[in-house]
């Protein structure tokens, strides 16, 4: 079964433009969370989807936005990009998405913005 | 509050040495424990995970973590480490909204 694939894995941006990522989920996951990792706040969560519905949002600006199609495929948008942004995005499936439910992660997107 | 503790930044240990890397949690309810580890540049790839019964958990490349409720920890152990499992080890609790809180991570070095 292929795994989490995310695209692109590398993105330069200039401060002031916008990005799109976008996550593949394992076949049969209906759960995509994303999460920012950078050397000075370790892994924090933006957000959850399932089934094309927002359930829970990290404590992060307005200007990341995501969305999940029918299909479970999820992109996540940063609006206005601020030097601070640049991070690995990390996109991560899961059946259902409880509490207890096993969430498998792909390579992530190094984003760098200048 | 929710939280996850790995108090040890850094590690390094000698090929064939055993290792531990400590994980302390904070969480209301049943905890739902993870190990994952991330090689440089990549993503991370579960080790192992606790959710009830056994607290002796075995995972993948010869790891295995040990649950403790009395001491809220879950500390991750092998017996004798190899050059390839230099990388970073993240431990994670599953939360009742739908995300994990990590750790921030133990960065282990393995010297020849």
């Amino acid at each position: 079964k292929a795994g989490v694939t995310q695209t692109p894995r590398y993105l330069i941006k200039t401060r002031g433009q916008q990005v799109t990522l976008s996550c593949s989920p394992i076949s049969g996951h209906r759960s995509v969370s994303w999460y920012q990792q950078t050397p000075g706040q370790g892994l924090q969560f933006l957000f959850e989807y399932f089934s094309e519905t927002q359930r829970n949002k990290g404590n992060f600006p307005g200007r990341f936005s995501g969305r999940q199609f029918s299909n479970s495929r999820s992109e996540m948008n940063v609006s206005t990009l601020e030097l601070g942004d640049s991070a690995l995005y990390l996109c991560a499936s899961s059946l259902a998405g409880g509490s207890g439910d096993t969430q498998y992660f792909g390579p992530g997107t190094r984003l760098t913005v200048l | 509050a929710q939280s996850v503790t790995q108090p040890d930044i850094h590690i390094t240990v000698s090929e064939g040495a055993s290792l531990e890397l400590r994980c302390n949690y904070s969480y209301g309810a049943t905890p739902y424990l993870f190990w994952y580890v991330q090689s440089p540049g990549q993503g991370l790839q579960l080790l192992l995970k606790y959710f009830s019964g056994d607290t002796l958990v075995q995972g993948i490349k010869g790891f295995e973590a040990e649950f403790k409720r009395s001491q809220s920890s879950f500390n991750l152990r092998k017996p004798s480490v190899h050059w390839s499992d230099a990388a970073e080890y993240f431990c994670a609790v599953g939360t009742e909204t739908y995300k994990y809180i990590f750790g921030t991570g133990t960065r282990l070095k393995v010297l020849a």
